[in-house]
């Protein structure tokens, strides 16, 4: 079964941490892997997508990583600020001919001045 | 101009009834998708459409059809509403199935 899992659920850390989110999932045939951030009652908005033969993106003060062997990705995100409190997603696209996505949980972050 | 519109943003309907929600993107994407989010944010795919033909279909009891009338469009109808289907949904669109999604700032639904 394709699963993606988020760890931890929540986090909070005093600004300008350096903090890192993790996402595991079960199967590594796929084809990339996007983070979301996601604020209370608003939609997603993208982060970074990492194709499945990419290594890492970088967007400002975030950098994720992809290791598709071992079916991990981190997202670290750099002097952390308060406007960075969200919820972050993290969607696989497994291997198929519909391309599903699948989200893990989540992870709650806040940051505090 | 938003990427991915969704309408209504509330709805608020008893159970039994039926309802539409309605999604536009205008991105010339071939991709869209309808999540649900539920009350423990959790998100899960519903439908894929690719150039407006279903690609996914989840377990979603046949009271939800979607309709893709043209690519820039995926509505979601719902037949007798019940209290479970009480959620945010989210539309979205891609290029193709490799890329990016955009999503829609959701339609959050209660059924009383």
């Amino acid at each position: 079964k394709q699963e993606v899992t988020q760890i931890p659920a929540a986090l909070s850390v005093p600004e300008g941490e350096n903090l890192v989110l993790n996402c595991s999932f079960t199967d590594s045939a796929i084809y990339n892997l996007q983070w979301f951030r996601q604020d209370p009652g608003k939609g997603l908005t993208s982060l970074l997508l990492i194709q499945s033969s990419q290594r890492e993106q970088t967007s400002g003060r975030l950098n994720a990583s992809l290791d598709k062997s071992s079916g991990r990705s981190t997202l670290y995100i750099a002097a952390s600020q308060p406007g960075d409190s969200a919820t972050y997603l993290c969607a696989v696209k497994f291997l198929g001919p519909a391309g599903k996505s699948t989200f893990g949980d989540g992870t709650t972050l806040t940051v505090k001045p | 101009d938003t990427a991915v519109s969704q309408t209504p943003k509330y709805l608020v309907t008893q159970m039994g009834n039926d309802k539409s929600i309605k999604c536009e993107q205008n991105l010339g994407h071939d991709t869209m998708y309808w999540y649900k989010q539920d009350s423990k944010k959790f998100l899960k795919i519903m439908f894929s459409y690719n150039n407006k033909e279903l690609i996914i279909n989840e377990t979603v009891p046949n009271r939800f059809s979607p309709k893709s009338p043209d690519k820039a469009h995926l509505n979601l109808h719902i037949n007798s509403l019940e209290l479970g289907d009480s959620a945010v949904y989210f539309c979205a669109s891609s290029q193709d199935i490799r890329d990016i999604q955009y999503f829609g700032a959701g339609t959050r639904l209660s059924v009383l």
